[in-house]
Formats: C-alpha cells, sequence, structure tokens
C-alpha cells in the first residue's frame, strides 16, 4: 500500500532563517505530489504541484519554492522565511501520469510552522 | 474563479443522528469533488472522489451527491457516532491540478 510521510512534524524558526520540508511517497511510482498551506482561518491554499522529476508549478507567487529530486521526494524550501509563512504545511501526492489526474489526493500529516 | 462554500462552520448533534453536510461551488465545469476528513492537528483523509460523469458514492456511512448544474455536494452520514468528529471539507476540481477547497464544517457528535 502506499504511504507518505512528511517532516518534521512540528517547527519553530526566527524570521530570515531559511527553511526546508520533506515529502517522500513509498508504493507507488510517477505520482503527482502537491504543496498545500493552511492558515488558520483560511481554506487550504495549493502552493506547488509536480508531475515529474525537476517539474513544478507554482500556484502563487511567494517567499517558498520546490524542488522534485527524485520521483517520490517533494521538498518545500525558503532561503529567508517571513512572519507571513507560518502555517500548517500539507504534502498530498496523487495517482496520475499527466498535469490532470482525476483521481483522489492522499495527504501526509503535515508540519506545523510557527515563525517568530 | 471557483469559490467553494461550505455552511453552516460548525455543527453540533447527538449521537445517531443522520446528518447532512452541505457544499456549493460556483463555477460548475468541474471535473470533480472530493470530501475530506481533517482530525485536529492532522492532514487529511480522503473519503469520496464523485467524477462529474457521477451522481453519488457511497462507502459504508457515508453518502456523497453531486448535483453540478446547481452547483451542490451533500455528504450523508448516517447515525452519527462521536468517532465521526472532526472538520469535513469539500474541494472541487477543474481543468487543472488545483483543488480549490472548502473553509471547512467542524462536526462535534456528542455521546
Amino acid at each position: 500500500s502506499q504511504t507518505i510521510h512528511q517532516w518534521p512534524a512540528t517547527l519553530v524558526q526566527p524570521v530570515g532563517s531559511p527553511l526546508s520540508l520533506e515529502c517522500t511517497v513509498e508504493g507507488t511510482s510517477n505520482p503527482n505530489l502537491y504543496w498545500y498551506r493552511q492558515a488558520a482561518g483560511r481554506g487550504l491554499q495549493l502552493l506547488f504541484y509536480s508531475v515529474g522529476i525537476g517539474q513544478i508549478s507554482s500556484e502563487v507567487p511567494q517567499n517558498l519554492s520546490a524542488s522534485r529530486p527524485q520521483d517520490r521526494q517533494f521538498i518545500l524550501s525558503s532561503k529567508k522565511l517571513l512572519l507571513s509563512d507560518s502555517g500548517f504545511y500539507l504534502c498530498a501526492w496523487a495517482l496520475g501520469t499527466a498535469a490532470y489526474s482525476n483521481q483522489p489526493q492522499h495527504f501526509g500529516d503535515g508540519t506545523r510552522l510557527s515563525i517568530l | 474563479k471557483q469559490e467553494v462554500t461550505q455552511i453552516p462552520a460548525a455543527l453540533s448533534v447527538p449521537e445517531g443522528e443522520n446528518l447532512v453536510l452541505n457544499c456549493s461551488f460556483t463555477d460548475s465545469a468541474i471535473y470533480n469533488l472530493q470530501w475530506f476528513r481533517q482530525d485536529p492537528g492532522k492532514g487529511l483523509t480522503s473519503l469520496l472522489l464523485i467524477q462529474s460523469s457521477q451522481r453519488e458514492q457511497t462507502s459504508g456511512r457515508l453518502n456523497a451527491s453531486l448535483d453540478k448544474s446547481s452547483g451542490r455536494s451533500t455528504l450523508y452520514i448516517a447515525a452519527s457516532q462521536p468517532g465521526d468528529s472532526a472538520t469535513y471539507l469539500c474541494a472541487v476540481q477543474g481543468g487543472s491540478e488545483k483543488l480549490v477547497f472548502g473553509k471547512g464544517m467542524k462536526l462535534t457528535v456528542n455521546p
């Protein structure tokens, strides 16, 4: 069966520090991968998605970037964190080889990021 | 721009009630609609996915319906239990990878 792992579960970082959140998927090949942010009082917002190694699409301009160095690894990064980057970050995967998968998305347990 | 609304934002009911959770969306040109459950501090668990050509999907005590033309979906929970307490989110997918989510409905089922 497929599993998705995110780490760390919680993170407290000072403003201006770098960030690296990692997500890995097991039990499937060539998944579509997604990074979402869930801020208090707001819905989930899609940040990035990837349909293959090295292929990243950005949904919103921001202080963050994403990379997919391996088929089942998705990394969310920042060079300098802002207070507004605080939130709950969720990674998800779905089956699909095209940009549109029409398959359910499966989420990790998330990373709670607090910026001080 | 697609917008998804879930009303009410919270619901508290006694155990055993049959529940209807509502979701509405503004653009009927969707490929699918998904219902998720989120427990506090956790990620989302996929409950049901209804493709645009379908009218409903069932899984155990859960039944989701879709009326694309009116921009509505309902999630029906039969014989609610305290373990059903969670936030329920619906999301629609149009012609891209982007899922547009509602803000969710927090359900509390009291024993």
